[in-house]
């Protein structure tokens, strides 16, 4: 069936430094791909999105790369801070344009 | 917008009792989603509407979990009789169009049955 999933469960970062996030989807068929953010206690946030017809899109401080070609996304974030500490999630739209599905999250851990 | 409002936080319930999760969805979006997330399984989608209709509800656990949405701005999750299992932090999100924009959360409902 269709997933979408994370090669790294948790992930330590000294602040300042730059953290990379991955994930791999399954679904070739994919045409839209989205990154939420979830901190403690908090339902997951939008960050940055990404459609299949680019390989690249730039946010404040955030970066989305897809590379369709091997069905993976990733996520970096440029001098990682203490407030970026959170559970980050990649989803995908998968064969249905109504919803999207979502990875099992990655727990980033800013280190000051 | 005030954004997607669930009620209540926090809910502490005894097995076997009735539990009812409120939800409030962006005005003007036409679809909502139940979530649950736990530790062991991530985000589960349980149901989502468009436009008040059920379109799919094959997430939910089993018959004692009810979802209605009477109108555009309100939905309910029903558990009933409630276990320890379900034990869980359940989401409401909405959106305009999902596969253009994504969702928006709301903060949870965090559920402890007893």
């Amino acid at each position: 069936g269709e997933s979408v999933g994370l090669h790294l469960p948790t992930l330590s970062v000294q602040e300042g430094d730059n953290s990379i996030i991955n994930c791999a989807y399954s679904n070739s068929a994919s045409d839209y791909f989205i990154w939420y953010k979830q901190e403690s206690g908090k339902g997951p946030q939008f960050i940055i999105d990404i459609r299949s017809n680019m390989d690249k899109r730039q946010g404040q401080r955030v970066t989305v790369l897809l590379n369709k070609t091997v069905k993976h996304l990733s996520l970096q974030i440029a001098a990682t801070q203490p407030g970026d500490s959170a559970v980050y999630f990649c989803a995908e739209t998968g064969t249905s344009y109504d919803k999207v599905i979502f990875g099992p999250g990655t727990s980033l851990s800013v280190i000051p | 917008d005030a954004g997607v409002i669930q009620s209540p936080r926090h809910e502490v319930t005894e097995m076997g009792q009735e539990v009812t999760l409120r939800c409030k969805p962006i005005s003007g979006h036409d679809y909502l989603f139940w979530y649950r997330q736990t530790m062991m399984r991530g985000l589960e989608l349980l149901i989502y509407f468009n436009n008040n209709v059920p379109i799919d509800d094959s997430g939910m656990p089993e018959d004692r979990f009810s979802a209605k949405m009477p109108n555009a701005s309100f939905s309910t999750l029903k558990i009933q009789p409630s276990e320890p299992r379900d034990s869980a932090v359940y989401f409401c999100a909405s959106s305009f169009m999902p596969g253009d924009y994504g969702y928006t959360f709301g903060s949870g409902t965090r559920l402890t049955v007893v």
